[in-house]
């Protein structure tokens, strides 16, 4: 089945505690996406990637690392989370921009 | 980059009516597509319209785009409860996609 799997789903951590969201898809995508989705506020991208070893900044990059180091994993790490980074995460996948596949989302809470 | 503005953000219905609900925006765009999304869940793509095309439909749906007003509808005919989500315009520029606030569709049997 063509999906894209993030895990955790849910996470609670404390202030500074690193931190991993790993992003998985098996349908051979170039492009693939993190986004935050906050009240009111829609979602905002994070990173992207249009292909391995390729990643560029979003709207709201400050604090997010990615890296692209297989064409089918695109991990999101927080090196220092903070309570303004709690939130719920989706990663994305696609061939292109123009239909995005989008995982089930992580619920993290930053204490 | 610019981000899509729904409007309304709410919108309550009885089934089988028809909802309608916008997107506005500042500046030029590749396309602009339609998403939905069930209760926190991930998003579901419905329908993609390009930069040069007007309307669209896909079952149910129906899109239409306005260039030169910088706006694109969205209407569901015959509404089910199963469509009661949050929709969602994401506009399409350069391989950034940025998606409004969405409007929230409640369909009240």
């Amino acid at each position: 089945e063509a999906q894209v799997t993030q895990n955790p789903r849910y996470l609670i951590t404390v202030t500074g505690k690193k931190l991993t969201v790993t992003c998985s898809q098996n349908m051979n995508h170039e492009y693939m996406s993190w986004y935050r989705q906050d009240p009111g506020l829609g979602l905002r991208q994070i990173y992207y990637s249009m292909n391995v070893e390729v990643t560029d900044k979003g709207d709201v990059p400050e604090g997010y690392k990615v890296s692209r180091k297989e064409k089918r994993n695109f991990p999101l790490i927080l090196e220092s989370p903070s309570p303004n980074q709690t939130s719920l995460y989706f990663c994305a996948s696609s061939s292109n921009t123009e239909t995005q596949y989008f995982g089930p989302g992580t619920r993290l809470l930053v204490l | 980059s610019q981000q899509g503005e729904e409007d309304p953000q709410a919108l309550s219905i009885q089934e089988g009516e028809n909802a309608t609900m916008n997107c506005s925006y500042k500046t030029s765009i590749n396309n602009l597509q339609w998403y939905r999304q069930n209760s926190g869940r991930g998003l579901v793509h419905l329908i993609l319209i390009r930069s040069n095309e007007r309307e669209k439909h896909s079952g149910r749906l129906r899109v239409t785009l306005d260039t030169s007003k910088k706006s694109s509808s969205l209407l569901i005919t015959a509404s089910r409860a199963a469509d009661t989500a949050s929709y969602f315009c994401a506009l399409d520029n350069d391989y950034k996609l940025s998606f409004g606030a969405g409007t929230t569709v409640t369909v009240r049997a």
